[in-house]
């Protein structure tokens, strides 16, 4: 499967601890962008990467959220002392080099839980 | 603050019949409409799109109309099939951003 890829699918957590996720992008596209959904929402956007950059942060994402693409290939988001407010679909998506506009490829999710 | 709104959280229709789902937004800025949709337990894959120059843009079974006076699309389905029931997002960007603004959703259910 050449698809995006998205690990762990589900993770389920205790209120204080840290989690990390990662993604596995397209190979050859060089953006990659990090979103939320929670229920009766569309995904939110996080930050996204061109290559190793991270060229652009929500608001949404607090100083416990951090991601990164250390060799513009794979991307980890960590979350740091979650919250039950944490609680969500964690949605990765990578679009190749630009051409016209551009569609992104998503991932199938992590879903997050903290109890 | 929606800048996108997919006012009707769900759409129900026979198959064979015709599903319009229907997207506003607020941003003038606005210049590119995408739709996406969505299965269960799988991403969000994308539809089909349309640039704020066109107000008509068709594939297949599926058309996208963009009234920018109005500040309003919609897409419609014909002939619809069970296999298009999924969620369907609206999506809105504006020239020179990556990034995308999603509605909530429509969840269309097609009977057969």
């Amino acid at each position: 499967d050449t698809g995006v890829s998205q690990n762990p699918r589900h993770k389920i957590t205790k209120r204080g601890q840290n989690v990390t996720f990662r993604c596995d992008p397209i190979s050859e596209h060089n953006r990659l962008y990090w979103y939320r959904q929670t229920l009766g929402q569309g995904p939110e956007f996080l930050t996204y990467f061109q290559n190793e950059a991270q060229l652009e942060k929500s608001r949404l994402l607090s100083d416990r959220f951090s991601a990164e693409r250390p060799k513009g290939s794979f991307s980890t988001l960590e979350i740091q002392r979650t919250e039950q407010g944490d609680s969500a679909m964690y949605l990765c998506a990578s679009s190749p080099p630009l051409r016209d506009q551009e569609t992104q490829y998503f991932g199938p999710g992590t879903r997050l839980l903290v109890l | 603050d929606q800048q996108v709104k997919q006012n009707s959280p769900s759409l129900s229709v026979q198959e064979g019949r015709i599903s319009i789902l229907n997207c506003d937004y607020t941003n003038s800025m606005f210049d590119y409409f995408l739709w996406y949709k969505k299965y269960p337990a799988e991403g969000p894959t994308f539809l089909i799109s349309i640039s704020s120059i066109k107000d008509k843009n068709e594939d297949g079974r599926f058309t996208v109309f963009l009234n920018k006076s109005a500040k309003h699309l919609s897409l419609h389905i014909v002939p619809s099939q069970p296999g298009d029931s999924a969620v369907y997002f609206c999506v809105a960007q504006s020239g020179g951003s990556y990034i995308p603004t999603f509605g909530r959703g429509t969840s269309l259910i097609v009977h057969p």
